[in-house]
Formats: C-alpha cells, structure tokens, sequence
C-alpha cells in the first residue's frame, strides 16, 4: 500500500505569493493533519480535516487554508506569504481519525519563502 | 505552543550503548506518542502509550508514562548507527477533539559507529 505523498517537495516563492501544497493519503484513510516545523518553533498543529470537514485548527493566521476532497486528498494553502512561513510543512493520515489511532506522515514540503 | 519538552536535546552515544530520552508535558493527555524523523524528512510513528499505561515494549524500545509527574521516557536498546534521528514526544491533550497532536522539542540522537 501507497504512503502519505505530498508534492511538490520543495517550493521556492518570494514574499507576497501565496501557495498550495497537497497532500494524497493512505488509501482509505479518512483523516488528514498538517503541521508546520520549523527550527524556532518545532512542529505545530495546523488542521486537521475528516470526511471534507475541518474538525480542529490551531492556532494560525487566517492566511492558512485548507480543504479536503471526496477522496479524501487535502490541500493547503497560504496566502500573502511572509519570510517566517519557510518551513517543513507535514501531512499526516490515519483511517478513521479517532483517538489512539496511528498518524502515517508524509515526507512533507518544504517551502523557502525569499 | 509546545506541550512537551525533551530532555536531552542532544545526545551522542556509542554503537551498542543505551539511549535515554525524557519528555515531560503539561496537561492532562489521552495518550502519548513517540517519532523519529531523520534529517528533517517525515516523521515515523515509533510507539503509543495511553494514559492509563505506565510501560510499554515494542523491540528495542521501551516506553514509560508516569501521569502523576506528566512525564514519559524512551529507552532505545542496543542502539545502531541507523537510529541517528530526531526523537519527539506528542500528546494527545484531554479534551481536544479529533486528532490533534502537540508535539515537543525533540532529542538529537547521534549514534557513532
């Protein structure tokens, strides 16, 4: 079985752009996280999407999107980007998004922002 | 903001040696997760700990929980060049809905041949 894929894998934009990242999980998996790692702030808790529904979001700046479709691939998007949003940006799935249930992370974008 | 913290941050150790990782948080948790990521590429789920656990085993890994001190440690065994990585802790906070994992710092393995 397929893992988590992410594309691109690398991204490079200059400030003021916006971007999309995607995210195609694990077949049959309902559930999709995003995180964002950094090196000042480590790995923070985006959104988490579950049936094309965003069920939890943390704390960022409205900037920060996303969606989820009908097969459950995700995207995200960051609008008017800014240097500070350079990062590895993570996307994990799991089958039906429940508790004590393994996350499978992709091998992320990273995305440098000039 | 982070609900772990890692102690060490870096650890260097010989083939063969033990490796000790400590990770302490700050609420009240449904469970505990332990990854590895290698050189800044995804992370690979190692172990979970619930909350009503206080150790676990899986290979050369050994996971403990201790709710009263909120904190959780893992023991790598016998370790190999190839588990140089970044270790993280991540809990599942009580209350948070869905999935939603809140990670800490992460330890530096280094393991020398």
């Amino acid at each position: 079985k397929a893992g988590v894929t992410q594309t691109p894998r690398y991204l490079i934009k200059t400030r003021g752009q916006q971007v999309t990242l995607s995210c195609s999980p694990i077949s049959g998996h309902r559930s999709v996280s995003w995180y964002q790692q950094t090196p000042g702030q480590g790995l923070q808790f985006l959104f988490e999407y579950f049936s094309e529904t965003q069920r939890n979001k943390g704390n960022f700046p409205g900037r920060f999107s996303g969606r989820q479709f009908s097969n459950s691939r995700s995207e995200m998007n960051v609008s008017t980007l800014e240097l500070g949003d350079s990062a590895l940006y993570l996307c994990a799935s799991s089958l039906a998004g429940v508790r004590q249930e393994t996350q499978y992370f992709g091998p992320g974008t990273r995305l440098l922002v000039l | 903001s982070q609900q772990g913290e890692e102690d060490p941050q870096a650890l260097s150790i010989q083939e063969g040696e033990n490796a000790t990782m400590n990770c302490s948080y700050k609420t009240s948790i449904n469970n505990l997760q332990w990854y590895r990521q290698n050189s800044g590429r995804g992370l690979v789920h190692l172990i979970l700990i619930r909350s009503n656990e206080r150790e676990k085993h899986s290979g050369r890994l050994r996971v403990t929980l201790d709710t009263s001190k909120k904190s959780s440690s893992l023991l790598i065994t016998a370790s190999r060049a190839a588990d140089t990585a970044s270790y993280f802790c991540a809990t599942d906070v009580l209350g948070n809905a869905g999935n939603m994992l809140t990670f800490g710092g992460g330890t530096r393995l280094m393991v020398k041949p």
